[in-house]
């Protein structure tokens, strides 16, 4: 099993530029987690798909954010426009009937 | 300048003494609890996980504990190792929900 694949690993962009994140999870797996990373606040958690469909998204910044997951196989989540605040490690994470969580590498996100 | 963010807690052990790492949770309802271990650059790794009607499970080399009436975790690795060198983090889960600590920063010592 490949495990959870995010793409990019790394990003730089510049502030005012939209940012595209991917995610593909595990196969078969039901549950589908974005989660942020900083120094200054850990790990928080944005959004999750149950069967595709957003359950919460409470943790969502601000309407900068917005996530889709059109099928069973793949999520995304859009910065647009980004700005440097949203400098961060984005993790996607996903499960099988809510158990146990199998995160993906993260993408680095630097915002100029 | 001074640094600012998440001060960690942070523990030092020897090559090959026990470590023990501890998390405090606060929700009665929390079903399930999760032991994750993140290395510099890379996602959180799942260590091993408890539901909520035991106490003890033991796996290679690490162990968690439970005890819910103080709503306490730990994380027991013997005989650590450089590589156990991380960050661990302990999650609860609340419904579909899960919530993560801070996390503990492990440092072994050769």
């Amino acid at each position: 099993d490949a495990g959870v694949i995010q793409s990019p690993r790394h990003e730089v962009t510049e502030m005012g530029q939209e940012v595209t994140l991917r995610c593909k999870p595990i196969s078969g797996h039901d549950y589908l987690f974005w989660y942020r990373q900083t120094m200054m606040r850990g790990l928080e958690l944005l959004i999750y798909f149950n069967n595709n469909v957003p359950i919460d998204d409470s943790g969502m910044p601000e309407d900068r954010f917005s996530a889709k997951m059109p099928n069973a196989s793949f999520s995304t989540l859009k910065i647009q426009p980004s700005e440097p605040r949203d400098s961060a490690v984005y993790f996607c994470a996903s499960s099988l009937n809510g158990g146990t969580q199998y995160f993906g590498p993260g993408t680095r996100l630097l915002v100029l | 300048g001074e640094s600012v963010g998440l001060h960690l807690p942070t523990l030092s052990v020897q090559e090959g003494d026990n470590s023990i790492i501890n998390c405090a949770y606060s929700n009665s309802a929390s079903d399930y609890f999760i032991w994750y271990k993140q290395e510099s650059g890379k996602g959180p790794q799942f260590i091993i996980d408890i539901r909520s009607n035991m106490d003890k499970r033991q796996g290679q080399r690490v162990t968690v504990l439970l005890n819910k009436t103080v709503k306490h975790l730990s994380l027991q690795i013997a005989a650590t190792q450089p590589g156990d060198s991380a960050v661990y983090f302990c999650a609860e889960r609340v419904g579909n929900q899960f919530y993560f600590g801070t996390g503990t920063s492990l440092t072994v010592i050769p």
